[in-house]
């Protein structure tokens, strides 16, 4: 049974400030990850999405890489912004199963 | 093109009562599905659809839940009769295909049983 966890569970940093957040998956038979953001109150929006053929994926200021053999993945956020407030989750899908998430990372970027 | 709606956004039933959640899926977007995140605990898939089949209802937690997607458009979720563990919020996602495809969510319902 695949288990995810994040660490850590809350961050707190100044604003500029670049930082990774981190997952981890017990079971490195998966078909993809994915990292989305939930603002409170919201539902969840999707930031990157890897496969498990990929190694890494970029958007702006954000790239996640995926290391499957280690049953690890980070999402690196380069210079944040307070706007990037929000709590960050994992996802990992293995292969004809679904979405298995883990319990968020909470970031607060101070201005 | 309109993301995932999801309707109530809120709803406050007592224990026993029923209540049904709605989502409209992203306009063909064939899979759609149903998570639930309840306090404390982290996102956990309740079912699939494919059009308007289900394709996997394992994450249901019991008979008391019944989803429907009638017309392979928009889903319901009818929780009869409500019990307090039941309190939580349920999302709505889909996706055009089922792999290697981003899933889009809807904004959630908060559902309070008291």
């Amino acid at each position: 049974k695949q288990e995810v966890t994040q660490i850590p569970a809350a961050l707190s940093v100044p604003e500029g400030e670049n930082l990774v957040l981190n997952c981890s998956f017990t079971d490195s038979a998966i078909y993809n990850l994915q990292w989305f953001r939930q603002d409170p109150g919201k539902g969840l929006t999707s930031l990157l999405l890897i496969q498990s053929s990929q190694r890494e994926q970029t958007s702006g200021r954000l790239n996640a890489s995926l290391d499957k053999s280690s049953g690890r993945s980070t999402l690196y956020i380069a210079a944040s912004q307070p706007g990037d407030s929000a709590t960050y989750l994992c996802a990992v899908r293995g292969y004809g199963q679904n979405f298995v998430f883990g319990p968020g990372t909470r970031l607060s970027v101070l201005p | 093109e309109a993301g995932v709606t999801q309707f109530p956004s809120h709803s406050v039933i007592e224990k026993g009562q029923t209540v049904t959640l709605r989502c409209d899926p992203i306009s063909g977007h064939d899979n759609l599905y149903w998570y639930r995140r309840v306090m404390g605990k982290e996102i956990k898939f309740l079912l699939h659809f494919v059009k308007e089949s289900k394709q996997d209802e394992s994450g249901m937690p019991n008979n008391r839940f019944l989803a429907e997607r009638t017309g392979g458009t928009y889903s319901t979720l009818k929780v009869q009769p409500a019990e307090l563990e039941d309190s939580g919020v349920y999302f709505c996602a889909s996706s055009r295909y089922r792999d290697g495809e981003t899933q889009y969510f809807g904004p959630g319902t908060r559902l309070l049983v008291l």
